[in-house]
């Protein structure tokens, strides 16, 4: 029973290059959601999104970033022209339902270094 | 400070010993959850505690939640090496989202051997 997957583990972008970090979630969990984590820091939400829906961006700068959730396959979250601000660690998590009664189970992460 | 503030930022202790971590927050909450993340790996959730409870034990883990002062503490009883990581808490907040977590920027145990 896998949990949630995220690959890859670590990436290499130069400035101004595509990051695509994928996330598969736990088997039957139907809920994603993206955080990005800066050194030092605690977790910010970024995007939660069900099955070919977001439902909260909130979190996500307007710009270069976007996530999708199709009806088959991985979870990606997408960053166009990375900067070096982008360089940080993200992390997917899933759930079976909202958040009432249980807590998120998080994959390990993709670090993403911007040179 | 902001939501979700753990208290202190580092904490080193020696095997055996009890580690306890505060956690203060700002705004009413559904819940408050504490995790944990080894360095350079993911979070792992340990506990959850709603709003209605004041306290919480799971194994050598030991939670208390304080709505009226807004604070929770993570007690860890018997402490191992393992336990060296990096605890969280993180508040699901009111609102009607019940699924957006604000995480505070950790405490960092260290047990010593």
């Amino acid at each position: 029973n896998a949990g949630v997957m995220q690959n890859p583990r670590h990436l290499v972008r130069r400035r101004g290059q595509e990051a695509r970090l994928r996330c598969s979630p736990m088997k039957g969990h139907s809920h994603v959601y993206w955080y990005r984590q800066l050194p030092e820091e605690g977790l910010k939400f970024m995007v939660y999104l069900q099955k070919e829906n977001i439902i909260d961006e909130s979190g996500m700068p307007k710009e270069r970033f976007s996530a999708e959730f199709p009806k088959e396959g991985p979870s990606i979250l997408r960053i166009q022209q990375v900067v070096r601000g982008d360089s940080a660690a993200y992390f997917c998590a899933s759930s079976l339902e909202g958040l009432a009664n249980y807590g998120y189970t998080f994959g390990s992460g993709t670090r993403l270094t911007v040179v | 400070s902001q939501q979700g503030e753990e208290d202190p930022q580092a904490l080193s202790i020696q095997e055996g010993e009890n580690a306890t971590m505060n956690c203060s927050y700002k705004t009413s909450i559904n819940n408050l959850q504490w995790y944990r993340q080894n360095s350079g790996r993911g979070l792992v959730h340990l506990i959850l505690i709603r709003s209605n409870e004041r306290e919480k034990h799971s194994g050598r883990l030991r939670v208390t939640l304080d709505t009226s002062k807004k604070s929770s503490s993570l007690l860890i009883t018997a402490s191992r090496a393992a336990d060296t990581a990096s605890y969280f808490c993180a508040t699901d907040t009111s609102g009607g989202s019940n699924y957006k977590l604000t995480f505070g920027k950790g405490t960092l145990l260290t047990v010593n051997p």
